[in-house]
């Protein structure tokens, strides 16, 4: 299985502040990665796939880059609704797997 | 706007099989992958398997003897049934759409194995 390795497993961060969370692939996923995020009490939500596409509906203040291995969301102006879990996610190899997940809180 | 909601016991005893339903509204589940995805305290999460809009299936190798997915088209409904559980199967337990990315999601079922 690919190993998915998220940095860190959890940050506190002031509002308008840029946040970075990277993902680390076990091996090269061509790009098949998935963000999402989950705030308390509620199911996971995408955010980006394909490493750099924006799904339907969410803040362009969300971002993801990467290539290869190396992976990152980027949140730019940190709101407070978006205290919550962060998730990648590869879809290159059976079975899909997950990261361990990036706890991000307000500083 | 496709609803996705889980539904089962949120109690089963070790050696016993865990059996949850997964109603789906505002989208036919003979459209498009439906799966099963799982989170473990302690934030891990497993992808489990998924049946596909024609009824055929895939299942993550670490479950493959104890996991069975199967649907009731009539109803909308998909089902999960693992085997043989152990506390390490405690978890909480989502239902999703998406064959590669999950775009839509449960609110989780809550699932804890023990005597």
């Amino acid at each position: 299985d690919i190993r998915m390795t998220q940095s860190p497993a959890s940050l506190s961060a002031s509002l308008g502040e840029t946040v970075n969370i990277e993902c680390l692939a076990s091996e090269d996923i061509y790009s098949d990665l998935a963000w999402y995020q989950q705030k308390p009490g509620k199911s996971p939500q995408l955010l980006i796939y394909n490493a750099n596409s924006l799904q339907n509906g969410v803040p362009s203040r969300f971002s993801g880059s990467g290539s290869g291995t190396q992976y990152s969301l980027k949140i730019n102006s940190l709101q407070s609704e978006d205290v919550a879990t962060y998730f990648c996610q590869q879809y290159n190899n059976y079975p899909w797997t997950f990261g361990g997940g990036t706890k991000l809180e307000l500083k | 706007e496709v609803q996705l909601q889980e539904s089962g016991p949120g109690l089963v005893k070790p050696s016993q099989s865990l059996s949850l339903t997964c109603s789906v509204t505002g989208y036919s589940i003979t459209s498009n992958y439906w799966g099963w995805i799982r989170k473990f305290p302690g934030n891990k999460m497993e992808w489990m398997g998924y049946i596909s809009y024609s009824g055929s299936t895939s299942y993550n190798p670490s479950l493959k003897s104890r996991i069975s997915i199967t649907r009731d088209t009539s109803k909308n409904q998909f089902f999960l049934q693992l085997n043989s559980v152990t506390t390490e199967d405690t978890a909480t337990y989502y239902c999703a759409r998406g064959y590669y990315v999950m775009d839509a999601w449960g609110q989780g079922a809550s699932v804890t194995v023990s005597s």
